[in-house]
């Protein structure tokens, strides 16, 4: 069974401050790890898709990290606003399948 | 700019009612899914197709079919829908086989009775 798991689940933070996120996944017939923000009642966005060992992408504030060797990945958004409040999923492809396996999401909220 | 749309933002049915819910992609992508999203569980693939005909199951297929008769259109039906097939479900689209990204709609919440 081919888990991701992210943490934490949910994070409140103030205006201003930098936050990370975590994704675990399985380190073998490791393919692509994706990253998506989900605001409420919008579609979810891509952020990152991220395929080599020690890949490091960023998009303005935020920016994410992967090791594909211990199978993990990093998000971290420098300064949060409240405009970055929405529910951020990590996905991962192995080698066999074209299907993305979610893990839950972090929900982040950011107070002003 | 790719777009994938469905049918409804928001559905309520009920039980024992056949649903269609559909979805439309504009970017010529092979690929189509069909996810549901709930609380602490994250978004479960319940079907997928990979071109014209062709359907996967997926995780969670059971109590749902699928129809792909076009390129661009992928239908997901609940032949006869239940309470706990109450959700927010969410179809994707994917160029061929290479093709990394995803690109989701804006899912529709659907509530059975």
């Amino acid at each position: 069974i081919l888990n991701v798991e992210q943490s934490p689940q949910s994070l409140h933070v103030q205006e201003g401050d930098s936050t990370n996120f975590t994704c675990s996944f399985p380190s073998s017939n490791f393919y692509a790890l994706h990253w998506y923000r989900w605001e409420t009642a919008k579609s979810p966005e891509a952020l990152f898709v991220m395929t080599l060992n020690g890949d490091e992408k960023k998009k303005g504030r935020i920016s994410a990290t992967l090791n594909t060797k211990e199978g993990y990945s990093y998000l971290y958004i420098k300064g949060s606003q409240p405009e970055d409040s929405a529910t951020y999923l990590c996905a991962f492809t192995n080698q066999a399948g074209t299907a993305l396996i979610f893990g839950k999401g972090t929900t982040l909220s950011v107070s002003s | 700019d790719v777009k994938v749309t469905q049918s409804s933002r928001y559905l309520v049915k009920r039980t024992g009612e056949k649903v269609f819910l559909e979805c439309v992609q504009d970017m010529d992508h092979e690929n189509m899914f069909w996810y549901r999203q709930d609380p602490g569980l994250g978004l479960r693939l319940i079907y997928f197709s990979y071109d014209v005909k062709m359907k996967e199951k997926g995780d969670i297929p059971e109590g749902y079919s699928v129809s792909r008769e076009k390129k661009e259109r992928f239908s997901l039906i609940l032949e006869s829908a239940s309470t706990n097939q109450t959700s927010m479900y969410l179809c994707a689209s994917k160029g061929r086989a290479g093709a990394l990204e995803q690109y989701f709609g804006p899912g529709t919440r659907l509530t059975v009775t």
